[in-house]
């Protein structure tokens, strides 16, 4: 199985910073990567999908990039809505693998 | 629009069994594949079970591989996870969700809580 691992496991920044949430997996996968978004006892929110497409009605500052082993979650100027978890996830053929999580945290 | 609405979670012993659903509404059921994804108390996100749009394709994690059944019932939008030789760390949210197209789930249900304690 393909396992999928974030890093950093937790993130500290400000409002207004650029960061990057980086998405490796244990071997080379196509581009049926998605982000998603979870704030307490909500349920995920769909970012990204395809690595790089960006979900409707998610504003513009979240994009995605990558391929092979290595994907981004690029937040390019933080706003106070975007501190949450937020977790990758690769599917194929109908096995879907999701990334332990970030935690982005106000410093 | 979009509505997914789990149920039947609740508090059941170990070795027990446990039915979920998932009613479906506001796009057409039967032309999605549908999954299962539980979240454990302050865990990540972890797949559970997937079925195609007819049914006739399902596929399970492996840690729920022979104790969990999915099913869909298409002329009543409903999703199912028939749960049974539930374990403790069986317990979590479970969360019913939509495969769009390319693996992406695009809709999610609020969740159903699985407690599984004696």
């Amino acid at each position: 199985d393909i396992q999928m691992t974030q890093s950093p496991s937790t993130l500290s920044a400000s409002v207004g910073d650029r960061v990057t949430i980086t998405c490796r997996a244990s071997q080379s996968i196509t581009s049926l990567l998605a982000w998603y978004q979870q704030k307490p006892g909500k349920a995920p929110k769909l970012l990204i999908y395809k690595a790089s497409s960006l979900e409707s009605g998610v504003p513009s500052r979240f994009s995605g990039s990558g391929s092979g082993t290595e994907f981004t979650l690029t937040i390019s100027s933080l706003q106070p809505d975007d501190f949450a978890t937020y977790y990758c996830q690769h599917y194929d053929a109908y096995f879907y693998s999701f990334g332990q999580g970030t935690k982005l945290e106000i410093k | 629009e979009v509505h997914l609405v789990e149920s039947g979670g609740g508090l059941v012993q170990p070795g027990g069994s446990l039915r979920l659903s998932c009613a479906a509404s506001g796009f057409t059921f039967s032309s999605y594949s549908m999954l299962w994804v539980r979240q454990a108390p302050g865990k990540g996100l972890e797949y559970v079970s997937v079925i195609s749009s007819n049914g006739v394709y399902t596929y399970y994690a492996n840690s729920v591989k022979g104790r969990f059944t999915i099913s869909r019932d298409n002329s009543n939008n409903t999703l199912y996870l028939q749960m049974g030789s539930l374990r403790a760390d069986d317990t979590a949210v479970y969360y019913c969700a939509r495969d769009r197209r390319y693996g992406e789930a695009d809709y999610w249900g609020q969740g159903t809580l699985v407690t599984v304690s004696s």
